[in-house]
C-alpha cells in the first residue's frame, strides 16, 4: 500500500488562511477526502469528492489538488478550527494521512 | 439521524481477547459496508477492518488472523472479536460507515469509539 503525507503542524493566527497539504505518488484520483478530529471527539467530514462540503460544514472550508497533492484551505480561521486534520484516499485501499495539527494562535 | 455507538473497550492483559460492538441506528444496516478504524493514543487514524456480510470481509494485514469481524443485521450490531492481543492494539476503536459517490470511498458517519488498553 502507498502512504499519504501531511505536515505534522501548522499554525495560524485568527482570520488568516491555513492550507494543509496532503502528497502521495500513488493517489488514484485528483482529490482526497478530509476529516476534522477535535481534542477527544470522533473524526468529521469537512471536504468530499468534488470539494463539496457535508451540511453544517462551513463555507470557509475548501479543497484543491496540483499534481500528486492535495490541500485543504481554510479561510478566515476561527478559534474552532483548531483539530487535527486527516487527508484519506478516495478508494479501497483506506490509507490515511498521518494527520495535521492546526493550531489557531 | 444516523448514531453508531461502539461498546465493549476496556483493560485487558497481554494475549487477552475482546469483543467490541456497535450499535447502528438511523438507517438501513444491511445495507451499508461497515468498518473499524483505530487511533492509537497520541496517533493518527488507522483502517482495521470492513465488512458487508460474511462473505465479504477485509482485513488489515497487522490484525489478520487474529481480529474477526462480524455483523448482527437482525440486531443493527457490527462487532469485532480481538484475539491475542499486544500493547500494539491499544487504541480508541472506531465503527465507521462506509459511503460511496462517484467511483470514491469515504466515510460519512462515525461513532464515538472505544478504548482499548492492553497492559499487564
Amino acid at each position: 500500500s502507498y502512504k499519504l503525507t501531511q505536515p505534522p503542524s501548522v499554525s495560524v493566527s485568527p482570520g488568516q488562511t491555513a492550507r494543509i497539504t496532503c502528497s502521495g505518488d500513488a493517489l488514484p484520483k485528483p482529490y482526497a477526502y478530509w476529516y476534522q478530529q477535535k481534542s477527544g471527539q470522533a473524526p468529521v467530514l469537512v471536504i468530499s469528492k468534488d470539494n463539496e462540503r457535508p451540511s453544517g460544514i462551513p463555507e470557509r472550508f475548501s479543497g484543491s489538488s496540483s499534481g500528486t497533492t492535495v490541500t485543504l484551505t481554510i479561510s478566515g480561521v476561527q478559534a474552532e478550527d483548531e483539530a487535527d486534520y486527516y487527508c484519506q484516499s478516495p478508494d479501497r485501499s483506506w490509507v490515511f494521512g498521518g494527520g495535521t495539527k492546526l493550531t489557531v494562535l | 439521524e444516523v448514531q453508531l455507538v461502539e461498546s465493549g473497550g476496556g483493560l485487558v492483559q497481554p494475549g487477552g481477547s475482546l469483543r467490541l460492538s456497535c450499535a447502528a441506528s438511523g438507517f438501513t444496516f444491511s445495507s451499508y459496508w461497515m468498518h473499524w478504524v483505530r487511533q492509537a493514543p497520541g496517533k493518527g487514524l488507522v483502517w482495521v477492518s470492513r465488512m458487508y456480510d460474511s462473505g465479504r470481509t477485509t482485513y488489515a494485514d497487522s490484525v489478520k488472523g487474529r481480529f474477526t469481524i462480524s455483523r448482527d443485521n437482525a440486531k443493527n450490531t457490527l462487532y469485532l472479536q480481538m484475539n491475542s492481543l499486544s500493547a500494539e492494539d491499544t487504541a480508541v476503536y472506531y465503527c465507521a460507515r462506509e459511503a460511496y459517490s462517484g467511483g470514491s470511498y469515504f466515510f460519512d458517519d462515525w461513532g464515538q469509539g472505544t478504548l482499548v488498553t492492553v497492559s499487564s
